[in-house]
């Protein structure tokens, strides 16, 4: 099973600032079957990422994917207040896992 | 727009059964890939199963595996989740997503609302 280890757990920040997330995989991630999904307090979560870098439909440029092998991370720049929320990182190369998450808090 | 309701959670108690339904509108059914993914109280994500677009193939999460089955009914349009002998650590939102395309290897781009399945004596 790929294990992924998002950091950092919680992340303080301020609406404007950019934000830098990190998930790292216990393997190498396949073609980059990396996703990255944002989820809001009683809501479901929404694709941001696909494919490690590409945006979902609808989702603002101000999030941007990176990485491969098994270092990825989700920028994303200027923050708004509705982005502050819960993220989490995603494999579907072999079988899904997903990351514990990381937590964007207002600073 | 693509929607996805889920039903069929509720308070269970150990050992017994319950079935889980997706309804799906807005895309062609049939040519999608489908999950179940649970999350626990105030835990992440967990992915439970998956189905061919086309029903012929079915995936289980070990945890779940031998006690889950996931269908579909295409002409209906709805996923389906049976669970059985169900134990305690099953309490969850479970969600159903749709896979970007008929094929495995691909992100879920959308997702229903969840429902809320409690295990408990």
């Amino acid at each position: 099973e790929i294990v992924l280890t998002q950091s950092p757990g919680t992340l303080s920040l301020s609406p404007g600032e950019r934000a830098t997330l990190s998930c790292r995989a216990s393997q190498s991630v396949s073609s980059s079957y990396l996703a990255w999904y944002q989820q809001r307090p009683g809501q479901a979560p929404r694709l941001l990422i696909y494919g490690a870098s590409s945006r979902a439909t609808g989702i603002p440029d101000r999030f941007s994917g990176s990485g491969s092998g098994t270092d990825f991370t989700l920028t994303i720049s200027g923050l708004e207040p509705e982005d502050f929320a819960v993220f989490y990182c995603q494999q579907y190369g072999v079988s899904y896992t997903f990351g514990q998450g990381t937590k964007l808090e207002i600073k | 727009q693509v929607q996805l309701v889920v039903s069929g959670g509720g308070v269970v108690q150990p050992g017994r059964s319950l079935r889980l339904s997706c309804a799906a509108s807005g895309f062609t059914f049939s040519s999608h890939a489908m999950h179940w993914v649970r999350q626990a109280p105030g835990k992440g994500l967990e992915w439970v199963s998956v189905i061919s677009y086309d029903g012929n193939n079915k995936y289980h999460a070990d945890s779940v595996k031998g006690r889950f089955t996931i269908s579909r009914d295409n002409s209906k349009d709805t996923l389906y989740l049976q669970m059985n002998s169900l134990r305690t650590e099953d309490t969850a939102i479970y969600y159903c997503a749709k896979a970007r395309s008929g094929h495995y290897s691909n992100a879920f781009d959308y997702w229903g609302q969840g429902t809320l399945v409690t295990v408990s004596s």
